[in-house]
């Protein structure tokens, strides 16, 4: 199947900081790629979409300033995470789908683990 | 819009014992449907999907689902269960519309011991 890749897996920062996480898809070309955050013990919630050469599409209630999504290139989004806080500590978990229809799977990457001290 | 219930959020069970883990859906309209397991800090595995046809879809791991539209149900089923089967199982619906992401259940973890 079609791999994603995260990085960094696990991320410790010091609250006020920004982090970046990349994903990346290594054998195909992904014009959509989707931000999850999973909470502990709870389901994926999903962020934003984020587009290949436009400007991603948040979800209801997701601050936009707060988590910058960039989608420079087919095979690469970058998840940052301005200023961040405690409560911004979570599971962060991309995905994307191969081809442009919707009868696929998502492939997912192995998610990054943020830590805000 | 689409949403997703996991009925059951924990399902102990014994190794060698089946095992369904229950997921209904809601939507105006059509759906795919997937099944997906998570194990501890990993990201997510498909298991298997419902796109058309044959309404009973058999997966990896030895895991099968059946779509049943009248009932907006999609559960998932495993006859004879192993330890290795302890994870997170998500149950997903997406809209059949280009570019919509996966709409998740709040998971059920099963929890297999000996």
């Amino acid at each position: 199947g079609a791999v994603v890749s995260q990085h960094p897996s696990r991320v410790i920062c010091k609250s006020g900081t920004s982090v970046k996480i990349e994903c990346r898809s290594l054998d195909f070309q992904a014009t959509t790629m989707f931000w999850y955050r999973q909470f502990p013990k709870k389901s994926l919630m999903l962020m934003a979409t984020s587009n290949e050469g436009s400007k991603a599409t948040y979800e209801q209630g997701v601050e936009k300033d707060k988590f910058l999504i960039n989608h420079a290139s087919l095979t690469l989004s970058t998840l940052t995470v301005t200023s961040a806080h405690p409560e911004d500590s979570s599971f962060y978990i991309c995905s994307a789908r191969v081809g442009r229809t919707n009868t696929g799977e998502l492939f997912f990457g192995e998610g990054s683990r943020l830590t805000v001290l | 819009a689409q949403s997703v219930t996991q009925l059951d959020s924990q399902v102990p069970v014994f190794e060698e014992a089946p095992v369904e883990l229950r997921c209904n859906y809601s939507s105006s309209v059509s759906v795919y449907l997937f099944w997906y397991v998570q194990y501890p800090n990993q990201g997510l595995q498909l298991l298997l999907k419902y796109l058309s046809g044959s309404t009973l879809v058999k997966g990896i791991n030895g895991f099968e689902a059946e779509f049943n539209k009248s009932q907006t149900s999609f559960h998932l089923r495993k006859p004879s269960v192993h330890i290795s089967d302890t994870a997170e199982y998500f149950c997903a619906v997406s809209h059949n519309q280009a570019g919509t992401a996966l709409i998740f259940g709040k998971g059920t973890t099963l929890s297999v011991s000996s």
